[in-house]
């Protein structure tokens, strides 16, 4: 059972434009929510994160939205640009679980120039 | 800045045969982690240890063990190789020390590649 639906599965964007990426969750007991950026060849890199407590946490071009009642969350990446070009992968975590984090099955976006 | 280093980064094996991956990380960090990553099915956790003396099994550990061998060191073990398990394995760190204090992001390494024939 995925714990973590993200979507789209795949993404192309013209430079510029902004891009977004969708997850939802079932469990209400998560309360850590990061993203991560991966690109070929190399590990998952923390991008950003968010709590429940707040709507909203943006970081230059990157922000997370927070709807707390729908159990979703989103990436938007304003002003994409070709180095933004990387699979990204939403994830949730629940601090009585050992601090695992469930992860969403990735999304590869290609921002074309 | 070595941050969590995995080895090998690339190993070719025969259905059957045993492996060890090795991982060590120099942030001291209490929690480790093994993942699995397939096309389409993200990060499976594997096994994790919240901290130096303890494992516990993750989303899919059959075929695997693990070895928290100290602080620094998270060893992952296949015993009898099979094509099902070729796949990316990544081991990562984070300050976490399991139930009640959680909610640490999750340090990386870069990941070895593993094809089983």
């Amino acid at each position: 059972q995925q714990q973590v639906k993200q979507s789209p599965q795949s993404l192309i964007v013209q430079k510029g434009g902004i891009s977004i990426i969708n997850c939802a969750y079932e469990n209400t007991a998560f309360d850590y929510f990061p993203w991560y950026q991966q690109f070929p060849g190399k590990g998952p890199a923390l991008l950003i994160a968010i709590r429940p407590d707040v709507s909203e946490k943006k970081e230059g071009r990157f922000t997370i939205s927070f709807n707390k009642s729908a159990k979703q969350f989103s990436l938007h990446i304003m002003d994409s640009q070709p180095g933004d070009s990387a699979t990204y992968f939403c994830a949730a975590s629940w601090v009585n679980t050992g601090n695992q984090f469930y992860f969403g099955t990735g999304t590869s976006l290609t921002v074309i120039p | 800045n070595a941050g969590v280093t995995q080895t090998p980064k690339f190993q070719v094996l025969k259905t059957g045969q045993s492996m060890t991956l090795q991982c060590a990380q120099d942030m001291n960090h209490n929690s480790m982690y093994w993942y699995r990553q397939d096309p389409g099915m993200g990060l499976r956790l594997i096994y994790y240890s919240a901290s130096e003396g303890t494992t516990d099994k993750g989303e899919v550990p059959n075929g695997y063990n693990v070895s928290r061998l100290n602080k620094r060191e998270f060893s992952l073990r296949l015993e009898s190789a099979a094509p099902s398990q070729t796949s990316v394995y990544f081991c990562a760190s984070s300050e976490g020390r399991g139930q009640g204090v959680g909610n640490q992001p999750q340090h990386f390494g870069d990941g070895t590649r593993l094809s089983i024939l």
